[in-house]
């Protein structure tokens, strides 16, 4: 699997949009970039996730650029219970489904 | 109406002592997963089992036996505690084995071993 490179820390003032930036150069054309967050005590939680076109739901929505090599999560109106770890993960589609985590982004949204 | 649901949610026990995590989801889904999460907060895949079979093991002690009774089901049976064990462990589930399917974990069992 592509190994992902996120900014180790972010802050983002309550209501702002929160952009967190993942790199994944070494993504193979089938892997998918999967974004989970873990708010502290809890189990991961499943955020979006994409292979090529950006994609929205009610949650996020996640930009995927054109070459794949890095994507932006952006949580469009950050709110306190949004701070978290957030982890950006690629998988390739074909193989066992099991996630590798990495050390993630702590987002804190600053009141 | 919990999707994936852990019992316990806590765990403290002397070091040599066996212990049962359980799991349940409740989404319909025929994969689920065991992680553990450690002290360093890095999770790592343990087990994974699809329609009540085993189709991942990592490199975990034999110590540690996934059962699955059922494909609501997965439970971690750990034998032979120890000081080491202590982790987070969570339970996840999904709709098939493949990748473009996301996965839902559970809240957590904490596991001390004293």
């Amino acid at each position: 699997d592509a190994k992902t490179t996120q900014p180790t820390s972010m802050d983002c003032a309550e209501g702002r949009a929160a952009n967190l930036p993942c790199n994944h150069s070494t993504i193979s054309g089938n892997e998918y970039v999967y974004w989970y967050r873990q708010i502290h005590s809890q189990g991961p939680q499943y955020i979006i996730h994409g292979l090529k076109n950006n994609e929205t739901n009610e949650m996020a929505s996640l930009i995927i650029t054109e070459d794949r090599k890095s994507s932006t999560l952006i949580l469009p109106h950050a709110t306190l219970r949004d701070t978290a770890v957030y982890y950006c993960i690629v998988r390739a589609q074909t193989g066992a489904n099991n996630l590798f985590f990495g050390t993630g982004t702590r987002l804190t949204v600053i009141p | 109406d919990t999707a994936v649901s852990q019992t316990p949610k806590y765990l403290v026990t002397q070091m040599g002592n066996d212990k049962s995590i359980k799991c349940e989801q409740n989404l319909g889904h025929d994969t689920m997963y065991w992680y553990k999460q450690d002290s360093k907060k890095f999770l790592k895949i343990m087990f994974s089992y699809n329609n009540k079979e085993l189709i991942i093991n990592e490199t975990v002690p034999n110590r540690f036996s996934p059962k699955s009774p059922d494909k609501a089901h997965l439970n971690l049976h750990i034998n032979s505690l120890e000081l080491g064990d202590s982790a987070v462990y969570f339970c996840a589930s999904s709709q098939g084995r493949g990748s473009g399917q996301p996965q839902h974990f559970g809240d957590g069992t904490r596991l001390s071993i004293l």
